[in-house]
């Protein structure tokens, strides 16, 4: 099962809007509803920020949004803070019954 | 509050096994599946195993099938993987997760080191 495809860096200043893109395939991110992103700032464990592509957990900041079409992914971070600045993953649940992850993108604020 | 605390890691040579335990606390360990997921050194996520709450089905990545093996008590609300036949490439942090569509991760992982 090949990784999804994010880009390896984006940037932006404090309070604008970011995007990052999720690429996989029709076994993948195409087949069901099961794409999840996490964050991860250096040295800790990633933290589940989305789910079921739209969906965020308790206690996560609706600065947080997620979205899908075809075959991608989106995540998309408002009113961009410091602490925003970590390193993020797109995952699916593939037609394998396997989870696959992205490379990961570093967001620099 | 999730709490998933690994166990179990440490300085193994190739070839050697390892057992990696998981205490779940702060929900109802029985009615989740359960994941492991793992992090080389500088790497991103990697996907290695799921089981579901009655333990009656798993799945493993192709790097680790026929090597690990995963399993769970609820009543001890335990989490469990067996890795044989370990391999340098097998060196990472390994995260206890609950779900199998999506990862909770709730503990900080245990460091699997495998070099001669």
């Amino acid at each position: 099962q090949s990784a999804l495809t994010q880009p390896a860096s984006v940037s932006g200043s404090p309070g604008q809007s970011i995007t990052i893109s999720c690429t996989g395939t029709s076994s993948d991110i195409g087949a069901y509803t099961y794409v999840s992103w996490y964050q991860q700032h250096p040295g800790k464990a990633p933290k589940l920020i989305i789910y079921d592509v739209s969906k965020r957990p308790s206690g996560v900041s609706n600065r947080f949004s997620g979205s899908k079409s075809g075959n991608t992914a989106s995540l998309t971070i408002s009113g961009l803070q410091a602490e925003d600045e970590a390193d993020y993953y797109c995952g699916s649940y593939t037609t394998s019954s396997t989870l696959v992850f992205g490379g990961g993108t570093k967001l620099t604020v | 509050q999730v709490q998933l605390v690994e166990s179990g890691g440490g300085l193994v040579k190739p070839g050697g096994s390892l057992r990696l335990s998981c205490a779940a606390s702060g929900f109802i360990f029985s009615d989740y599946h359960m994941s492991w997921i793992r992090q080389a050194p500088g790497k991103g996520l990697e996907w290695v195993s799921y089981i579901t709450t009655t333990g009656s089905n798993t799945n493993y990545a192709d790097s680790v099938k026929g090597r690990f093996t995963i399993s769970r008590d609820n009543a001890k609300n335990s989490l469990y993987l067996q890795m044989n036949s370990l391999r340098a490439e097998d060196t990472a942090v390994y995260y206890c997760a609950r779900g199998r569509y999506s990862s909770t991760v709730g503990g900080q992982g245990t460091l699997v080191t495998v070099s001669s």
